[in-house]
């Protein structure tokens, strides 16, 4: 068990470019998480993905965030047209749900902590 | 719209101490309910995990405690250590699989 991976760790860029993350979750994990946190809050919850289908994402995710997890193991996230308020760290987890699994828990990457300037 | 709160914001007590963390949430329909430790710059470690339908989860000096019907759930951490301290993140999950996090506990253990 390697645990969740995320790359880069840290993210400089200037406002209004691209950035990419990735995450590679346990790999036998079904479901992947992707938060946000920033200075002195809890992390918030952006989207979801059970395999490769995209089940939820939340109302943080404007239009200049995508995520993808093509072949339901490692996911991406794009930021487009970076602004200031992008800053914050972006974390990544994954558990492993089903009837036979139960309900386990979701376990965190370290993190990839972006700074737009 | 759930909401999680953590009281208190930040808790110093000296070595040895039990203390205790404090979780509130506003829906009592959670599937469940995980606690988090978080270093600084790092991320989340997952401590104890309580099912809605479980009172309680142990592991070595951890103790967490849910009250589903009055929105509650604490931390006790027993003959606390310097290496305890930390964030600590409560987090309630509803049916459709996200975390609804606090803004959590900062705990600093003085040697």
């Amino acid at each position: 068990d390697t645990g969740v991976s995320q790359d880069p760790r840290h993210k400089i860029t200037k406002r209004g470019q691209n950035v990419t993350f990735r995450c590679d979750p346990i790999s036998e994990h079904n479901r992947l998480y992707w938060y946000r946190q920033t200075l002195g809050q809890g992390p918030e919850f952006l989207t979801y993905f059970q395999n490769e289908a995209q089940l939820e994402k939340s109302r943080l995710l404007s239009d200049r965030f995508s995520a993808e997890r093509p072949k339901g193991s490692f996911s991406t996230l794009e930021i487009q047209r970076t602004e200031q308020g992008d800053s914050a760290m972006y974390l990544c987890a994954s558990s492993l749900v089903g009837a036979r699994s139960g309900n386990q828990p979701q376990h965190f990457g370290d993190g990839t902590r972006l700074s737009i300037l | 719209k759930q909401e999680v709160t953590q009281i208190p914001a930040a808790l110093s007590v000296p070595e040895g101490e039990n203390l205790v963390l404090n979780c509130s949430f506003t829906d009592s329909a959670i599937y469940n309910l995980q606690w988090f430790r978080q270093d600084p710059g790092k991320g989340l470690t997952s401590l104890l995990l309580i099912q809605s339908s479980q009172r309680e989860q142990t592991s070595g000096r951890l103790n967490a405690s849910l009250d589903k019907s009055s929105g509650r759930s604490t931390l006790y951490i027993a003959a606390s250590q310097p290496g305890d301290s930390a964030t600590y993140l409560c987090a309630v999950r509803r049916n459709t699989g996200k975390l609804i996090f606090g803004q959590g506990t900062t705990l600093q253990v003085k040697p």
